[in-house]
């Protein structure tokens, strides 16, 4: 079956440590997003990429990194700069040319 | 500036009790607008999307609707497995970018009891 794949399920993450959360997709998607949910809060654009080799900011990018080496992958990690990283992670993918958006199952992030 | 309201933040209703959800949004360029049904602990599920005024989505319980400023999602006789998180987007053009935005509102969490 086609989809993403993100991992962990969970994380745990000390202070001063730099994380990476995993997103893998088989939809053969151009474009790649992540967000952060927070409770009472809506979904927050961090980083997305439409093509391999080519990623933009979004609107909450400081303290995190991603790369996108892959057209299928789309690892994000969470730096030390970071000082609220408890959240819980959503990756997401968009065939080129369509609208709506395909999700992962997420990663719940928290601090030691 | 452009928004996404959902109302209201939570509802309980018993099985078989109609109700509808509110969407309201203010965007320059809207592109779409989507609904999404979220599990605890997990992502977010595509539902509908909507394009312009007047249009109309089913699908099994769920009825979604548009104007040109808000959207409903009806959900007629739910049952308890209709329980979760509905999120609405709209998808806008972004000046800063050149290319488009989504921007979500907060959802809203559905309890249907037994």
């Amino acid at each position: 079956d086609g989809g993403i794949t993100q991992s962990p399920k969970y994380l745990f993450r000390k202070e001063g440590q730099n994380v990476t959360l995993s997103c893998e997709q088989n939809l053969n998607h151009d474009a790649m997003y992540w967000y952060r949910q927070d409770p009472g809060q809506g979904l927050r654009l961090i980083y997305y990429s439409q093509i391999v080799n080519d990623f933009q900011k979004g609107d909450i990018a400081e303290g995190y990194s991603v790369s996108r080496e892959k057209k299928e992958s789309f690892p994000l990690t969470v730096t030390s700069a970071q000082k609220n990283p408890t959240a819980f992670y959503l990756c997401a993918s968009r065939e080129g040319g369509a609208e709506k958006l395909f999700f992962g199952s997420g990663t719940q992030l928290s601090v030691l | 500036e452009d928004q996404v309201t959902q109302s209201p933040e939570a509802l309980r209703l018993q099985e078989g009790e109609s109700s509808s959800l509110n969407c309201s949004y203010t965007v320059s360029g809207l592109r779409g607008l989507f609904w999404y049904r979220q599990d605890p602990g997990k992502g977010p599920e595509f539902l509908f999307t909507l394009y312009s005024a007047g249009e109309e989505k089913e699908k099994e319980r769920l009825k979604a609707t548009l104007t040109k400023k808000e959207s409903f999602l009806h959900i007629t006789a739910p049952k308890p497995e209709d329980s979760a998180t509905y999120l609405c987007a709209v998808r806008a053009n972004s000046f800063t970018s050149g290319t488009y935005k989504y921007i979500f509102g907060t959802g809203t969490r559905l309890k249907v009891l037994a």
